[in-house]
């Protein structure tokens, strides 16, 4: 059974609109992280936290917002979407002690 | 800023023959290196995940660590077309153990 699921896993979402990208996770950790993966740029690290109610800025925050009500939940939103932010996005959880990060399905945004 | 980088950006194997990627790393106090495959934009498999210099197997997959060499590689045993993937290496700094950087992939192809 999947650890760590994404909903929705395609989205088409008008420029201006706002987009929420789901995360949910059974693996009781603490970490979770948010990244996008585009062509030639590999995966990029988008916002992560480290527990309910904790959010920090990654590599590439700017236009995202996340927000993470409980140990199992993770969400990244997208308040004015952009055609930019055209990708996918994965979401992963992880053991800070192992450095392990399982991931998500990904969720495909096409912002039009 | 950690950088990461993959060769060759692709590799043509024939089923059965040995498969060997290339992973370069320019912060040399790095302590965890991952290798994960993924299928087609789909989620990311963790192979084989290395902690010290030396060799690490899992399976058909091993890892080797060279750290003064900043270099992991990851060699395939008797790779089968369903190898056929995006494979991803993956650096984690103790200074930061949330944070991972990865590199851009390889596209294996193997031949049956």
């Amino acid at each position: 059974e999947a650890a760590v699921t994404q909903s929705p896993r395609n989205k088409v979402a008008v420029t201006g609109g706002k987009v929420t990208l789901s995360c949910n996770q059974t693996n009781n950790h603490n970490n979770m992280y948010w990244y996008r993966q585009d062509t030639g740029h590999g995966l990029r690290l988008i916002h992560y936290s480290y527990g309910a109610g904790s959010t920090e800025k990654g590599d590439i925050p700017d236009g995202y917002k996340a927000s993470r009500p409980s140990q199992e939940n993770f969400s990244l939103i997208l308040e004015l979407a952009t055609p930019s932010q055209t990708s996918v996005y994965f979401c992963a959880s992880g053991d800070p002690s192992s450095y392990e990060q399982y991931f998500g399905p990904g969720t495909r945004l096409t912002v039009l | 800023q950690q950088k990461v980088q993959q060769s060759p950006e692709s590799l043509t194997v024939s089923e059965g023959a040995m498969a060997s990627l290339n992973c370069t790393f320019s912060d040399g106090t790095s302590n965890n290196f991952r290798w994960y495959r993924q299928h087609s934009a789909k989620g990311l498999e963790v192979l084989v995940s290395i902690f010290s210099d030396g060799e690490k197997e899992e399976g058909r997959f091993t890892a080797h660590l060279n750290r003064a060499n900043l270099h992991v590689s990851l060699h395939i045993r008797e790779p089968q077309p369903s190898d056929s993937a995006v494979y991803l290496c993956a650096v984690s700094m103790v200074t930061n153990a949330y944070k991972v950087i990865f590199g851009k992939g390889t596209h294996l192809h193997v031949l049956p």
